[in-house]
């Protein structure tokens, strides 16, 4: 079965530190790979994508984020955090063989970043 | 340009009640999706449609039918609401345009069933 996993429901992180919000995935053909990030009572804003190329993709408000075909995962990564990024985060995945533009989306990982 | 909006932004209903919500989107996009977010377990795609006068089935669709008479519009209807279909529904377009399926989201709509 196709899926995205976010393994950490939660990541805790001091401002001013580097973060990782971690995903991994299971899905045929060539993976389109998506990050959103979703604030209080908001809808999901998207943050970065990854469909060819280079690997280190960079995105929205500092973020980017790694493709890494042999471990099948797309972890995010910001080099400093500020507490304004906390928020709700999601992995989302297109399958390569998908010609709808359906996503699969990971349960989200909850980012507290404190001052 | 408004992007994607969603009426209405709330809602209470009492079971087997009927409501329709309404997805609206001024991009000129060809797909759109309708999603109900719960805690802990992401969004679960409920319907699709990837044209005018088309669509599909998602991961979740017991309970709920769609209609897309016009391109810029998706609406989501439940004919019997159950309190199991208390949850925040969002709308979300793409372009097929470039073909990277990029997702556009709504501000959802919180639905609770009583």
């Amino acid at each position: 079965a196709q899926s995205v996993a976010q393994p950490e429901d939660q990541v805790n992180v001091a401002e001013g530190n580097p973060l990782t919000v971690k995903c991994t995935y299971s899905v045929s053909g060539n993976p389109y790979l998506f990050w959103y990030v979703q604030y209080p009572n908001r809808g999901l804003q998207f943050l970065l994508k990854y469909i060819t190329g280079d690997n280190l993709v960079k995105g929205s408000y500092g973020f980017e984020a790694e493709f890494n075909k042999s471990q099948t995962s797309f972890h995010l990564k910001k080099p400093s955090a500020l507490v304004s990024d906390s928020a709700l985060y999601f992995c989302a995945v297109r399958p390569g063989s998908s010609n709808t533009g359906k996503l699969i989306f990971g349960q989200g990982t909850t980012l507290q970043v404190k001052p | 340009n408004a992007g994607v909006t969603q009426t209405p932004k709330f809602r209470v209903l009492k079971t087997g009640q009927s409501m329709t919500l309404l997805c609206a989107q001024d991009m000129n996009h060809e797909y759109m999706y309708w999603y109900r977010q719960d805690p802990g377990m992401g969004l679960r795609l409920i319907h699709y449609s990837v044209g005018e006068g088309t669509t599909a089935k998602g991961e979740v669709p017991d309970g709920y039918n769609v209609s897309r008479l016009k391109k810029q519009n998706f609406l989501l209807g439940l004919e019997s609401a159950a309190p199991s279909q208390t949850s925040v529904y969002f709308c979300a377009s793409s372009s097929l345009a470039g073909a990277t399926y990029e997702q556009y989201f709504g501000p959802g709509t919180r639905l609770t069933v009583t």
